[in-house]
């Protein structure tokens, strides 16, 4: 099946400071991803739609200038968590959105851990 | 706003048990729903689809699910589970009228003995 690819799996970083997520579709293009936020022992929470070319959706709640998403190409969506504190420490993940079935497919996701 | 009610935090149960997992979705009108999988340090599998027809689902690994519209229901069988199946499991629903957004259900873990 398509493959989609978050990179990096894991990332520690200072307060303060700003992490960049990729999440790639390797071997299918997707105009839509989504980008979600898993708090331990919870669901995942679906944080926004990234669009190709386009300025992202973001669900209520969501603070865009704290996230930032760029989905610059058909097979790359970024998440900038910008001026990250302790409490952005989570397990972001991403899924990208098969053209013609709809059928999402999901990356192994990314844990930030914010000291 | 749509949500999504699974039953089960946990669930512990041994090998060649039936398993059923409950979910409900509060949302009216057309939905999709889905079941997925989160297997130890792997990322989320789709286990299988309900979108329209036969609303008795055959998924992967011997897993099925039966949509039960006027119970707002789409709950997860399997017959007689393995180790393996020990994992989390998470019912979805989305609303085409809503852009295909997914919802996704607090989870159900599964552990299986051996």
């Amino acid at each position: 099946g398509a493959v989609v690819s978050q990179h990096p799996s894991r990332v520690i970083c200072k307060s303060g400071t700003s992490v960049k997520i990729e999440c790639r579709s390797l071997d299918f293009q997707a105009t839509t991803m989504f980008w979600y936020r898993q708090f331990p022992k919870q669901s995942l929470m679906l944080m926004a739609t990234s669009n190709e070319g386009s300025k992202a959706t973001y669900e209520q709640g969501v603070e865009k200038d704290k996230f930032l998403i760029n989905h610059a190409s058909l097979t790359l969506s970024t998440l900038t968590v910008t001026s990250a504190h302790p409490e952005d420490s989570s397990f972001y993940i991403c899924s990208a959105k098969l053209q013609g079935s709809g059928e999402l497919f999901f990356g192994e996701g990314s844990r930030l851990t914010v000291l | 706003a749509q949500s999504v009610s699974q039953h089960n935090h946990h669930v512990i149960l041994s090998e060649a048990a039936s398993l059923e997992l409950g979910c409900n979705y509060s949302y009216g009108g057309t939905v999709n729903l889905f079941w997925y999988v989160q297997y130890p340090g792997q990322h989320l599998q789709l286990l299988l689809k309900y979108f329209s027809g036969d609303p008795l689902v055959k998924g992967i690994k011997g897993f099925e699910a039966e949509f039960i519209k006027s119970k707002f229901s789409f709950n997860l069988r399997k017959p007689s589970v393995q180790w393996s199946d020990t994992a989390e499991y998470f019912c979805a629903v989305n609303a085409r009228a809503a852009g295909n957004k997914l919802t996704f259900g607090g989870g159900t873990r599964v552990l299986v003995k051996p």
